[in-house]
């Protein structure tokens, strides 16, 4: 069955320290990759994207995520975090033409 | 540029009763998609339209429906409400083309929070 496991629920952070956020994705072949972030009572907004090609891809805030197909794996990254970040965040895949799924989502909190 | 617009933002409905909400794609966008997200999870798909055709229809009862409009906008109209239908709901939209690719990412809306009681 398709489906996106993101292990962690809730992360804290310090801000200025880096950030990971883990997705695991079971899927029957290569599928598109995303990552968005949903600020409390708001929709969600697209931090970055995988189609094909280099498997690290740079996003919007300095977010990054790295595809790893032998770990079926699409981490998300950030060097050093800013207060502002905290929210949740949600991995997802899909194919040309069909749905998103998406992880439960992991909610990061920055501690100052 | 103007986004993924959704009305209303907020909605209160009791059970039983119908409720109608409504999606604007990004101009240019040929493709919506509905998704419900209760508290606590993420995203679950309901519909997708292109071209003002049905392409996708995810787990949901036949009280579920949608359609899209010759402008690309679109509704989702659920009947017989249930207390389980408390969410929000998202509309996404995507250039989609058969080729696939970037042109499959999809934009995500405000969202409609439907509250029934």
């Amino acid at each position: 069955a398709q489906s996106v496991t993101q292990p962690d629920i809730h992360i804290t952070v310090s801000e200025g320290a880096s950030l990971e956020l883990r997705c695991n994705y079971s899927y029957g072949a290569t599928p598109y990759l995303f990552w968005y972030v949903q600020s409390p009572g708001q929709g969600l907004q697209l931090l970055l994207k995988y189609f094909s090609g280099d498997t690290l891809v740079q996003g919007i805030k300095g977010f990054e995520a790295e595809f790893k197909r032998s770990q079926s794996s699409f981490n998300l990254r950030k060097p050093s975090v800013h207060w502002s970040d905290a929210a949740e965040y949600f991995c997802a895949v899909g194919q040309a033409g069909t749905a998103l799924i998406f992880g439960k989502g992991t909610t990061l909190s920055v501690s100052s | 540029d103007a986004g993924v617009t959704q009305s209303p933002t907020h909605l209160i409905k009791t059970r039983g009763q119908h409720v109608t909400l409504r999606c604007s794609p990004i101009s240019g966008h040929k493709s919506v998609s509905w998704y419900q997200q209760v508290l606590g999870q993420g995203p679950q798909f309901i519909f997708q339209y292109y071209e003002k055709e049905e392409r996708g229809r995810g787990n949901f009862p036949d009280r579920f429906s949608a359609r899209q409009f010759p402008n690309y906008s679109s509704e989702l109209n659920v009947n017989a409400l249930l207390l389980g239908d408390s969410a929000l709901y998202l509309c996404a939209s995507s250039f989609r083309t058969l080729g696939g690719g970037p042109a499959e990412t999809q934009y995500f809306g405000p969202g409609t929070r439907l509250l029934v009681l």
